[in-house]
């Protein structure tokens, strides 16, 4: 069946840079496309950037300076790496999938990133 | 960006109540395709959002029938027929014909 899991630290200091990894199964990235989104703590919902099947990436301009998404297809993994963390970049990030028409169809159960000195 | 605007933000039902959420948004929504790729989740308590709806109407697989979406260019409603208990959570449409993909603020539904 699809899973897509998020891993990655769940602190990270002012200033530094986060790296997460998304690992799929029960399906190809170069079938489908992995959306990031993350949610601050009590908050809304915010999409971040994408990997498209295709290899091609697109990023939300708010993030896009500090944003850089990239992907392994030999080991099913999608990676975000974001530099420059604020306190405010605090909150719970996602992957999901995006099929054609049907984008957000599954997601990772998110991993809290804490920004904090 | 496409700015989506979600009502009410909190919605009071009792179950088996009728209720619905509107999304209103600052351009249409159509895509040069022809498809209107506006979509509706639920985010239970301590949980990823789920896909209730895509392509307006389009009941994703395993989704109760009680979900109904319709709409067209900038208006949009999500109706749920009879709330059950599991229904509670928040609401959000949310566009990709427009990059980037953008959420509404979400809907609260909760038990009065």
């Amino acid at each position: 069946q699809v899973q897509l899991t998020e891993s990655g630290p769940g602190l990270v200091h002012p200033s530094e840079t986060l790296s997460l990894t998304c690992t799929v199964s029960g399906f190809s990235l170069t079938g489908y496309s992995v959306y990031w989104v993350r949610q601050p703590s009590g908050k809304g919902l915010e999409w971040m950037g994408r990997m498209r099947y295709n290899g091609d990436t697109s990023y939300n301009s708010a993030l896009k300076s500090r944003l850089s998404i990239s992907r392994d297809t030999s080991k099913n993994q999608v990676f975000l790496k974001m530099n420059s963390l604020q306190t405010d970049d605090t909150g719970t990030y996602y992957c999901t999938r995006a099929a054609t028409v049907a984008p957000f169809d599954y997601w990772g159960q998110g991993v809290m990133v804490t920004v904090s000195s | 960006d496409v700015v989506l605007t979600q009502t009410p933000p909190t919605l009071s039902a009792t179950i088996g109540q009728s209720v619905s959420i509107s999304c209103r948004s600052s351009q249409s929504l159509l895509h040069s395709n022809g498809n209107t790729y506006l979509n509706w989740l639920l985010q239970r308590p301590g949980q990823p959002p789920q896909l209730l709806i895509y392509l307006v109407s389009r009941l994703e697989s395993g989704v109760p029938n009680r979900f109904s979406g319709s709409g067209s260019g900038t208006d949009f409603t999500l109706k749920i027929s009879g709330v059950e208990a599991e229904d509670l959570g928040v609401y959000y449409c949310v566009q990709s014909t427009h990059a980037p993909n953008t959420f509404g603020a979400g809907t609260k539904l909760e038990l009065k």
